[in-house]
């Protein structure tokens, strides 16, 4: 079981410039979900999605899109990447009522 | 909007008990979870329990919910220097859809001295 899979892993991007961040799980979870980390701050939800087709905004929207076209993918795009999208995105899924399981993150450097 | 307060830092001897502390304002939380991260890494689960629970315990892990303080709180027992790691507190807000969604605490750096 591979579980939460997020790539790169590593990338840096130029202002303006977009990106897709790919989170695939291979669990059957219903629930996916996306998160930034910043120092100080914890964890951020960007946006969620309950099931395929089904997407709502988190606590940070902003500057993000996501689509969930499938229950195994959540990717989340970036339009126009800006400097303070600099981060680690740590993407997660679960199943109702159980514990969400985090990918190993994606580290995000936008000069 | 639901707010998770942790204290940023602590430090203890190895072999020691480490507590760390966590609040929460959200009173429909259903969930409430510990995470552990170590650098470079993602977060690992460590335990969570119920809303309608006072403590879990689960080897060197006891976790204390006092709903009416809305506190939570993790001891680790014999702390290790593999403990050493940055601990999130997270809620779960109640509602089918909700539970899709973590609300987190900026997460306490644990430092274990040998």
């Amino acid at each position: 079981n591979a579980g939460v899979t997020q790539t790169p892993k590593f990338q840096v991007l130029k202002t303006g410039q977009s990106m897709t961040l790919q989170c695939a799980q291979d669990m059957n979870h219903e629930y996916m979900s996306w998160y930034r980390q910043d120092p100080g701050m914890g964890l951020r939800l960007i946006h969620y999605s309950v099931g395929a087709g089904i997407t709502d905004q988190g606590e940070v929207p902003n500057g993000y899109n996501v689509s969930r076209s499938t229950t195994e993918d959540f990717p989340l795009r970036l339009l126009s990447a800006a400097p303070s999208q600099t981060s680690v995105y740590f993407c997660a899924s679960s199943r109702p009522n159980q514990p969400q399981h985090f990918g190993d993150g994606t580290r995000l450097s936008i000069l | 909007g639901e707010d998770v307060e942790q204290s940023l830092f602590l430090s203890v001897r190895e072999g020691d008990s480490s507590v760390i502390n966590c609040t929460y304002t959200d009173s429909s939380s259903t969930y409430l979870y510990w995470y552990k991260q170590e650098p470079g890494a993602g977060l690992q689960l460590l335990t969570y329990i119920f809303s309608n629970m006072d403590m879990k315990q689960d080897q060197r892990l006891t976790v204390l919910l006092n709903k009416k303080d809305k506190h939570l709180s993790l001891r680790i027992a014999d702390t290790q220097t593999g403990d050493s790691a940055i601990y999130f507190c997270a809620e779960s807000p109640s509602g089918g859809t909700s539970y899709g969604k973590l609300t987190f605490g900026q997460g306490t750096i644990l430092t274990v001295h040998p």
